[in-house]
């Protein structure tokens, strides 16, 4: 099974800066998902991404997928209290999710 | 919007008691999922299923079975629950082996003393 390694593991911000967290791979992915999940619910898709050097937004997020497609990032424009979670990526292997370690972010008022 | 409801937000048992968790989805989706989520580990896939009557083992499927007797309802089962299964579980959906998008429950979180 392939390890998917985020980082940081914890980050807590003001609200108004900027952030970027990693997801990285030990092999080259085949596709990659974003999720987020905030306190008490399961996690929602944000985005996927195929081909490398893809670059995708969504609204102040923006995820980048390695040219050698072996890593990724998600990196957020002027932080608020609503990003608040723990961001996870996961790879498309076998039609199944392998999750990396999960980002925690919180964003302080 | 898709909804997939787990039976309980949080489960207090003790050791060696048979623990059932039930899952739903009212989309019509083919495909479920069980994983467990750990701090620092994300989430592990425990067990699956491409259709009614079908199961497949995950990556963490000892100490677990399923059951999926009809297409909207997973059931996850510990047959002896263990300090080592404290743990929250999340279910989820997907229309088919096509789709990328999995639909998450909100999760149970289980504590077994």
């Amino acid at each position: 099974t392939q390890l998917l390694e985020q980082s940081p593991q914890f980050l807590s911000i003001q609200e108004g800066e900027n952030l970027t967290v990693y997801c990285n791979s030990s092999s080259v992915f085949s596709s990659l998902q974003w999720y987020r999940q905030e306190p008490g619910e399961g996690p929602v898709l944000l985005v996927t991404v195929v081909t490398g050097g893809e670059v995708k937004k969504l609204k102040r997020l923006t995820f980048q997928f390695g040219d050698a497609r072996k890593d990724s990032s998600l990196h957020i424009t002027a932080a608020q209290p609503g990003d608040t979670g723990l961001y996870l990526c996961a790879e498309l292997v076998n039609e199944k999710l392998t999750f990396g370690t999960g980002t925690r972010l919180t964003i302080i008022p | 919007d898709v909804k997939v409801t787990q039976s309980s937000r949080y489960l207090v048992k003790r050791t060696g008691e048979k623990v059932f968790l039930e899952c739903v989805q009212d989309m019509d989706h083919e495909n479920m999922f069980w994983y467990r989520q750990d701090p620092g580990l994300g989430l592990r896939l425990i067990y699956f299923s491409y259709d009614v009557k079908m199961k497949e083992k995950g990556d963490i499927p000892e100490g677990y079975s399923v059951s999926r007797e009809k297409k909207e309802r997973f059931s996850l089962i510990l047959e002896s629950a263990s300090t080592n299964q404290t743990s929250m579980y999340l279910c989820a959906s997907r229309p088919g082996i096509d789709y990328n998008e999995q639909f998450f429950g909100p999760g149970t979180r289980l504590t077994v003393l």
